[in-house]
């Protein structure tokens, strides 16, 4: 069974710039959330991919956006990149439609904005 | 406002020396509350989901128990490869991707 895979593993941008982060779901799940991690914090809640289509979002403006394809893999875009945007971003992979939704994610991206 | 708090923030256990670390909640509605162990710069991995208070689950040295308002995360016994950063996280009934995270408890274990 395959676990969760994210790409790249480590980024470095500049202010205003855009970046785009992908996601490899769990075999046999269906369902991507993104998290946002900064340093000594849980995760936060961005949003999650179900069928394609974002189906439910946390507190983050618009310039956080995603993408899911069939395959069930996933896409986080960041536009306008803000100084507080460093952070480690996880991707989780779940099986919709299983009651409490357990989720297993992935290594994380270390984003730093300069 | 929903609220998970995890305490204490950092614990510093001897080899063998067992302790509890705590996660409370204040949420309108819980439909699981879940334990990850987080390693330094990796991503959560997944321990344990409870479901109604009185569960209890257990997986090797660690006990996850759970009542209305929070939950324990025991370990007994520990060993330096228990040490990591545990979080809580619950999710809610009225969200059905959120998990809303604690801050976490960081343990370090010495030999």
């Amino acid at each position: 069974e395959t676990g969760v895979t994210q790409s790249p593993t480590h980024l470095i941008k500049t202010r205003g710039q855009q970046v785009t982060l992908r996601c490899s779901s769990q075999s046999g799940h269906n369902t991507v959330s993104w998290y946002q991690q900064a340093l000594g914090q849980g995760p936060q809640f961005i949003f999650q991919y179900y069928r394609e289509e974002e189906n439910g979002r946390g507190n983050f403006p618009p310039r956080f956006s995603g993408l899911q394809f069939p395959n069930y893999s996933s896409e986080l875009n960041v536009n306008a990149l803000e100084l507080d945007d460093s952070a480690l971003y996880l991707c989780a992979s779940s099986s919709y439609g299983l009651s409490y939704n357990e989720q297993f994610f992935g290594p994380g991206t270390r984003l730093t904005v300069l | 406002e929903d609220q998970v708090t995890q305490s204490p923030e950092a614990l510093r256990l001897q080899e063998g020396e067992s302790s509890s670390l705590n996660c409370s909640y204040t949420v309108s509605g819980l439909r699981g509350l879940f334990w990850y162990r987080q390693d330094p710069g990796k991503g959560p991995e997944f321990l344990f989901t409870l479901y109604s208070a009185g569960e209890e689950k257990e997986k090797e040295r660690l006990k996850a128990t759970l009542t209305k308002k929070e939950s324990f995360l025991h370990i007994t016994a520990p060993k330096p490869e228990d040490s990591a950063t545990y979080l809580c996280a619950v999710r809610l009934t009225d969200s059905w991707g959120k998990l809303q995270f604690g801050a976490g408890t960081q343990v370090v274990v010495t030999p």
